[in-house]
């Protein structure tokens, strides 16, 4: 059975702390991805990862970072948490080649910070 | 930037109703899917339909894509009040890397 972890379900940080959040896939896929989940905004892509050590900026990549230094591991840096990057977050992988699409999602890490 | 645009944003059926929610997007795409979110969770994938495609079906779901109108339409049949969750449709282009950007969903609400 398919598995993506992230590290916490629920986190609390305090504003300018720096944060790490962890996802771990088993799947062996190339790809991964980090979104930001907010009421009426939907899902939004902050970074994505296609290989181990390569890392492409979504759509609202300020803020964040990523590292990517093992193919099963992709890690969401925030390197001085604020009160707007309270969210859920949610990691997802997917194999790679021209025809799968399908992403994979862990159960979500609900961050906030005060 | 948002591709897809869920419609309705929030629906209430009873038990054993269908329940149809559209998306719409803007440019033209590869691919298109629907993801199922149950309250709090992470999404689930449930089926993809490709650009050369008009109809598909996985079970008591039925997947429409209209290219020319830029639009796709979702239909749960007979549904259950484990269907009570939110459903996003996301979209592919051939701009690389199976980039996949998502809409805003609906909330479909099933009353036992």
């Amino acid at each position: 059975d398919v598995k993506v972890t992230q590290s916490s379900r629920y986190l609390v940080k305090r504003t300018g702390e720096k944060v790490f959040l962890e996802c771990v896939q088993d799947m062996d896929h190339e790809n991964m991805f980090w979104y930001r989940q907010d009421p009426g905004l939907g899902l939004r892509l902050i970074y994505f990862s296609y290989d181990v050590k390569m890392k492409e900026k979504g759509d609202i990549p300020e803020g964040y970072s990523v590292s990517r230094e093992k193919k099963e591991r992709f890690s969401l840096i925030l390197e001085s948490a604020s009160t707007n990057q309270t969210s859920m977050y949610l990691c997802a992988s997917s194999a790679g080649g021209p025809n799968y699409y399908e992403q994979y999602f862990g159960p979500g890490t609900r961050l906030t910070v005060t | 930037s948002q591709q897809g645009e869920e419609d309705p944003q929030a629906l209430s059926i009873q038990e054993g109703e269908n329940a149809t929610m559209n998306c719409s997007y803007k440019t033209s795409i590869n691919n298109l899917q629907w993801y199922r979110q149950n309250s709090g969770r992470g999404l689930v994938h449930l089926i993809l339909i490709r650009s050369n495609e008009r109809e598909k079906h996985s079970g008591r779901l039925r997947v429409t894509l209209d290219t020319s109108k830029k639009s796709s339409s979702l239909l749960i049949t007979a549904s259950r009040a484990a269907d009570t969750a939110s459903y996003f449709c996301a979209t592919s282009n051939s701009g690389g890397y199976q980039k996949v950007t998502f809409g805003t969903g609906t909330k479909l609400q099933v009353i036992p």
